[in-house]
């Protein structure tokens, strides 16, 4: 059980262009989905927080206009990368947890994106 | 606000051998505890949390660890190491906001396993 996946798995696309990464909850309701950044050989970086239904609340310093989150759903995330840029290139992953009593986040495979 | 410091960025062990990674966290309250596992390339695999209660808590793969609140320490443990245990782990600290459980991670400690 709790059971993420992401697709793609891995992406590359032009500078300019956008990009969407999906993340789904498989076996379970995802009322809350996080999505988070990672950096080679680096720890996880928090980028956003999205509840079903609500708008994201976004970490410090991620612009909201370029990282777009939409969780229309409660098993389904999507992240837009708009007008992407090499250094928007990363590994990124999201997670999501059920509002069952100190529900843990369960995280999926995680998405590669390269910009050229 | 909350922290976590993993001190051992790489650590080398023998097949066999226990293995023992350390975590200290900064939190103001009560912490909710995570070991999250990494293998390249892949997301993060819940090994076992904390939330109250018996301080050791068993998880998967016959990982252990132990909650000191005094040392603000959660140590993960295992008494015999495999190959296949090679991989990035991640302490985290969660707090609820929200209504979400937001994580701080740590930085991650690296594990080899020499054969």
């Amino acid at each position: 059980g709790a059971v993420v996946s992401q697709h793609p798995s891995w992406v590359i696309c032009k500078s300019g262009t956008s990009v969407k990464i999906e993340c789904r909850s498989l076996d379970f309701q995802a009322t809350t989905m996080f999505w988070y950044r990672q950096f080679p050989k680096q720890s996880l970086m928090l980028m956003a927080t999205s509840n079903e239904g609500s708008k994201a609340t976004y970490e410090q310093g991620v612009e909201k206009d370029k990282f777009l989150i939409n969780h229309a759903s409660l098993t389904l995330s999507t992240l837009t990368v708009t007008s992407a840029h090499p250094e928007d290139s990363s590994f990124y992953i999201c997670s999501a947890m059920s509002n069952v009593w100190r529900s843990p986040q369960y995280f999926g495979p995680g998405t590669r994106l390269t910009v050229t | 606000a909350q922290s976590v410091t993993q001190p051992d960025i790489h650590i080398t062990v023998s097949e066999g051998a226990s293995l023992e990674l350390r975590c200290n966290y900064s939190y103001g309250a009560t912490p909710y505890l995570f070991w999250y596992v990494q293998s390249p390339g892949q997301g993060l695999q819940l090994l076992l949390k904390y939330f109250s209660g018996d301080t050791l808590v068993q998880g998967i793969k016959g990982f252990e660890a132990e909650f000191k609140r005094s040392q603000s320490s959660f140590n993960l443990r295992k008494p015999s190491v495999h190959w296949s245990d090679a991989a990035e782990y991640f302490c985290a600290v969660g707090a609820i906001t929200g209504g979400g459980n937001k994580l701080t991670f740590g930085t991650g400690t690296q594990l080899k396993v020499e054969l």
